[in-house]
Parts: structure tokens; C-alpha cells; sequence
């Protein structure tokens, strides 16, 4: 069965540095998402992505972070500066199309800051 | 600001019991979706209910939208140890649009 695919499993990085978040949705399936889950509390709604733009981005989403597909499959998670807060599991989501369809999550990815 | 409360947070109960899991909003959603939530791993689908009233049941498992399309209820009959786990509502208000997670309820289930 079709899944979506996240990499790394674990990122650990220093305060202040970049880090590339990457997810491989499923192969059909044409919105992609972002959220995050900060140990112990909900998860949050990052942006989401449609026809190689952003179609809605929650208070969130600043400028430290911006998302690209960069070719046929991936979808990439960028936080440019990253800060103490920003450590959770980021999950990325694909639907196939619009209206009533189900998100489908991957694994995540852990990303600790120091 | 568009919520969803989950309700109870935590349950703890014996096996064989029966339970029900709460999601409440004052908004309306297009669509509302359970999933299950292991340790340091992503969502995974139960279910997708769309219609006002729906009811969809996966073996032991009976999800229900109510008519309004507002709130939403999970319901377990003889819960099994296998059961344990963390269950999330999630609610879509648009097409292709965000979904908007509860709060999660934590069940664990004693032999």
C-alpha cells in the first residue's frame, strides 16, 4: 500500500542553524502538508501546498521557514534559523485531491535543537 | 479561532468494557477524521465520516458524525488491551484545507 515516506527520522541540530526537513508523499496525490506536534500537545497545522504554491500557512509559518517541491516527489520542509522552539515532530501529510479526501500522514521526523 | 475539544483526555479501563470517545466543535466541518497515534510515530487513519448523521463501524469500533456536522463520537465495545493507544479527532472545514486536531485522548486498557 501507498504511503508516505519522511526523512531524517531524527534530526538533531544546533540553535541558529538551518535544517531540511524531506517527505516523499504518495505518488498520485496533488496537497501536501506540513504539521508539527511539540512533545505532549497537539498537533498544529504548518501550511499547506497546491499547484507548486502555498494555499494557506497557519501564524506559525514565518519567514525562518518555506517549503518547495523540488522536483516530481519530494516535498521539503526548510527552517532557516532554527530556535530552542522549534524541537517537535514534524509530520508531513498528502491528500489526492480536494473536498472530502483523507490526509494521509508519514512517520516523521523528530527534530531536537540544542 | 476554530476548536476542537476532545474529551476525556485520559481513560484508563479494564478489559471488556465498552467507552466513548468525544469530539466537540461549534464550527462546521466539511469532514472529520479519526486516527491512531503510537509513541514518536504518525497518525494513522480509522476513519473519514463526510455525512451529517454517518455512521461507520470498524469491528469493534463505531464512529458517528452528528447531524450537524459539529461534533463527533468514537465508541469501543469490549475494549482489549490492543486497544491502548492515543486517538485523535481531526476536522476539515474546505476542500484540499488544513485539518484541525483535538486534543487526543490517551486509553489504556488493563488485562
Amino acid at each position: 500500500e501507498p504511503e508516505v515516506t519522511q526523512t531524517p527520522s531524527h534530526q538533531v541540530t544546533q540553535m541558529g542553524q538551518e535544517v531540511i526537513l524531506r517527505c516523499v508523499p504518495i505518488s498520485n496525490h496533488l496537497y501536501f502538508y506540513w504539521y508539527r506536534q511539540i512533545l505532549g500537545q497537539k498537533v498544529e497545522f504548518l501550511v499547506s501546498f497546491y499547484n507548486n504554491e502555498i494555499s494557506e500557512k497557519s501564524e506559525i509559518f514565518d519567514d525562518q521557514f518555506s517549503v518547495e517541491r523540488p522536483d516530481g516527489s519530494n516535498f521539503t520542509l526548510k527552517i532557516r534559523s532554527t530556535k530552542l522552539e522549534d524541537s517537535a515532530m514534524y509530520f508531513c501529510a498528502s491528500t489526492a485531491s480536494g473536498g472530502t479526501d483523507t490526509q494521509y500522514f508519514g512517520p516523521g521526523t523528530r527534530l531536537t535543537v540544542l | 479561532t476554530q476548536l476542537l475539544e476532545q474529551s476525556p483526555q485520559f481513560l484508563s479501563i479494564q478489559e471488556g468494557e465498552n467507552l466513548t470517545v468525544y469530539c466537540n466543535s461549534s464550527s462546521v466541518f466539511s469532514s472529520l477524521q479519526w486516527y491512531r497515534q503510537e509513541p514518536g510515530e504518525g497518525p494513522v487513519l480509522l476513519v473519514t465520516v463526510v455525512t451529517g448523521g454517518e455512521v461507520k463501524k470498524l469491528k469493534r469500533l463505531t464512529f458517528q458524525f452528528g447531524d450537524a456536522r459539529k461534533d463527533s463520537s468514537l465508541h469501543i465495545t469490549a475494549a482489549q488491551p490492543g486497544d491502548t493507544g492515543l486517538y485523535l479527532c481531526a476536522g476539515e472545514r474546505n476542500q484540499g484545507g488544513k485539518l484541525i486536531f483535538g486534543q487526543g485522548t490517551e486509553l489504556s486498557v488493563k488485562p
